[in-house]
């Protein structure tokens, strides 16, 4: 069966400090991967997607980037986080028109 | 763009009895796939139920199902028999077919969290 693995759970970072978010998925071949963002009392909202290795669009203009280095793997970064990055971050996999499916997600703190 | 509103912040409900979840969206396009996802307080999002555009037919599992209105662009989530398990935020959720194969992103709700009354 599939699983989707994504880690840390928790992050507390300074203001101006890189981020590296990481996300892996085993038993399928090919996903779509996402990343989503969730600010306190907020929906979803979609940052990045990709349909295969180095292929990323982004949805949101803003000081975080996405890279797909390998088929099942998909990396969420910052060269220097803000306080308006804070959050909590999900990323997701889907296989042709299955629906999605969530990890565990990061909870963000920037101090 | 695609708009989902969820217009009840919060909904309380008896233990055992139904509750009904109300979400609306706003598109152009004529194909498309409709959610609702789970988040209990573990924050994990659990799939709930989901309807495509195209299919008349509500879409049901087990205790969930939905109103689905194409032409009101309504898609209401219906919880019978309500459990204290069934606590916690439901969102709804729109997936486009633009981009084709499916790779399309959730366009969510903001939510609403549900609170079950032993």
């Amino acid at each position: 069966s599939q699983t989707i693995h994504q880690w840390p759970a928790t992050l507390v970072q300074p203001v101006g400090s890189p981020l590296s978010l990481e996300c892996t998925v085993e038993g399928t071949s090919n996903p779509n991967l996402y990343w989503y963002r969730q600010a306190a009392g907020r929906g979803l909202q979609l940052l990045f997607y990709s349909v295969g290795i180095g292929q990323i669009s982004s949805e949101v203009p803003q000081n975080l980037s996405a890279s797909r280095p390998q088929d099942r793997q998909f990396i969420l970064s910052s060269k220097k986080l803000l306080l308006s990055d804070s959050g909590f971050y999900l990323c997701a996999w889907s296989s042709g028109w299955e629906p999605q499916h969530f990890g565990d997600g990061t909870r963000l703190s920037i101090l | 763009a695609q708009t989902v509103t969820q217009s009840q912040p919060e909904m309380s409900v008896q233990e055992a009895e139904t509750v009904t979840l109300s979400c609306t969206y706003d598109t152009s396009e004529s194909d498309y796939y409709l959610f609702w996802y789970k988040q209990p307080p573990s924050r994990q999002m659990i799939l709930v139920i989901r309807q495509e555009a195209y299919k008349q037919q509500n879409a049901t599992e087990n205790r969930f199902s939905v109103n689905f209105q194409k032409a009101a662009k309504s898609f209401s989530l219906k919880i019978s028999d309500s459990q204290l398990g069934d606590a916690a935020m439901y969102f709804c959720a729109y997936r486009s077919t633009y981009s084709g194969g499916g790779a399309d992103g959730l366009t969510f709700g903001k939510g609403t969290h549900l609170i079950i009354q032993p």
